[in-house]
């Protein structure tokens, strides 16, 4: 089955400790999204990669960073300066940029005490 | 730029009513339209999509048709179930320089009772 797989589900991690929240897709889409989901609130977009070894910075990129070193992966780090960390984070993919419609994995709900 | 705007929730219906739950947008060129349903605790799924005027998305009863003279996409259903209830996010996406972008609505809960 082709799809999009994020992990872990839940995510629980001390104030002041970078964390890494891993994305993989075995759609062979282009394009990857990171979006961050705060509670009755829409998404915002965090960084999205167009092609392998290259990213761009969304909304809201700061406090966060990404890598793009394979077609399939793309792990988004939520360092020690993001103010406000605990939200629910979800990664989506398109085949190409600028065609058709985002799929999106089920999400990673991480909680920063 | 561009933006989508939805009615805020929560909509609370008894199963087999009518739904409407109104979107609109505002866009520079013609964008594709789309509406994602996210089940507690889950990722968004595509539940429907419109890539031009007068086209209708349809899925799963649900149905929604790209107005650009009133530039809206209301979703609509003609008997919710209670497994309907979930958040519904209208988006759009509009190609430019920095590829295919979505820019979603703010959501919209569902709660059907029995």
């Amino acid at each position: 089955d082709g799809g999009i797989t994020q992990s872990p589900k839940y995510l629980f991690r001390k104030e002041g400790q970078n964390v890494t929240l891993s994305c993989e897709q075995n759609l062979n889409h282009d394009a990857m999204y990171w979006y961050r989901q705060d509670p009755g609130q829409g998404l915002r977009l965090i960084y999205y990669s167009q092609i392998v070894n290259d990213f761009q910075k969304g909304d809201i990129a700061e406090g966060y960073s990404v890598s793009r070193e394979k077609k399939e992966s793309f792990p988004l780090t939520v360092t020690s300066a993001q103010k406000n960390p605990t939200a629910f984070y979800l990664c989506a993919s398109s085949i190409r940029p600028g065609v058709g419609e985002q799929y999106f994995g089920p999400g990673t709900r991480l909680t920063v005490t | 730029g561009n933006s989508v705007t939805q009615m805020e929730g929560p909509v609370t219906l008894s199963e087999e009513a009518f739904l409407t739950i109104n979107c609109t947008y505002t866009a520079t060129g013609y964008p594709s339209l789309f509406w994602y349903v996210q089940y507690p605790g889950e990722g968004l799924q595509l539940l429907l999509k419109a890539t031009k005027a007068d086209d209708k998305g349809s899925n799963k009863g649900f149905e929604a048709t790209y107005r650009k003279e009133t530039t809206s996409f209301h979703l609509e259903k003609g008997s919710v179930q209670v497994s309907d209830s979930a958040v519904y996010f209208c988006a759009l996406s509009e190609h430019n320089n920095a590829g295919n972008m979505l820019t979603f609505g703010g959501g919209t809960r569902l709660m059907v009772k029995p």
